[in-house]
């Protein structure tokens, strides 16, 4: 156990609509990271918070927004959503600002079924 | 920008076999390597980094890895597969712009 939560573990839903997926990180660690992984894409860095603030973007796209709350959870939003968007969703935590040596500490993910 | 290499998407050993997994990197800066391991439903677990200094690097459960940085390589290594070493296998980058770049993965069978 990493002492990273992720909630929901499954989400089914259908085209078009949002959904919210939750991150709690490690007790201390003040960054959050999201990742996606897909059969066709693989593992895929979509966003970095710090201490609430952004601190770096990936392939994420505009429909999909994320932040960080001030008790350190974040929550990663996906809208008008599409098939393709159907994967696993990662959050990580590391304890400092993501510079290159920081550990990142894995959640067990969210599975995203879009139909 | 950097990037990561695996070869072979897929590698089938024996119970008390080497298991290698092979990772090439590429990177602009002097990189930071690190070794996932992802078990069936799960979430990805580290098993060993490699920052700076020694350049062989050992991790948890028996897996070690070395940096070479002629070869721009970081293979992963265990001189002795067991079952529950089944798994896929995920080698990272990173360098200087906070994010991890990950290789496609290796999946591990072991044959009893």
């Amino acid at each position: 156990d990493s002492g990273v939560t992720q909630t929901p573990k499954h989400l089914i839903t259908a085209t078009g609509q949002r959904v919210t997926l939750r991150c709690s990180p490690r007790s201390g660690d003040l960054s959050v990271y999201w990742y996606q992984q897909s059969l066709d894409q693989g593992l895929q860095f979509l966003i970095q918070y710090y201490n609430g603030e952004e601190r770096a973007k990936g392939n994420i796209l505009e429909r999909f927004s994320a932040q960080q709350f001030p008790d350190l959870h974040s929550e990663l939003n996906l809208s008008s959503l599409e098939l393709g968007d159907s994967a696993l969703y990662f959050c990580a935590s590391s304890v400092g600002d993501g510079t290159s040596t920081d550990t990142q500490y894995f959640g067990p993910g969210t599975r995203l079924t879009v139909l | 920008a950097q990037s990561v290499t695996q070869l072979g998407s897929h590698v089938s050993v024996s119970e008390g076999a080497l298991v290698l997994l092979r990772c090439n990197y590429s990177s602009s800066v002097p990189p930071y390597l690190f070794w996932y391991v992802q078990y069936p439903n799960q979430g990805l677990q580290l098993l060993l980094k490699y920052t700076t200094g020694a350049t062989l690097v050992k991790g948890i459960n028996g897996f070690e890895a070395e940096f070479k940085k002629s070869e721009t390589s970081f293979h992963l290594t265990k001189p002795s597969a067991h079952m529950s070493d089944a798994a896929e296998y995920f080698c990272a980058v990173s360098s200087n712009d906070y994010k991890l770049s990950f290789g496609a993965g290796t999946t591990v069978t072991v044959r009893a």
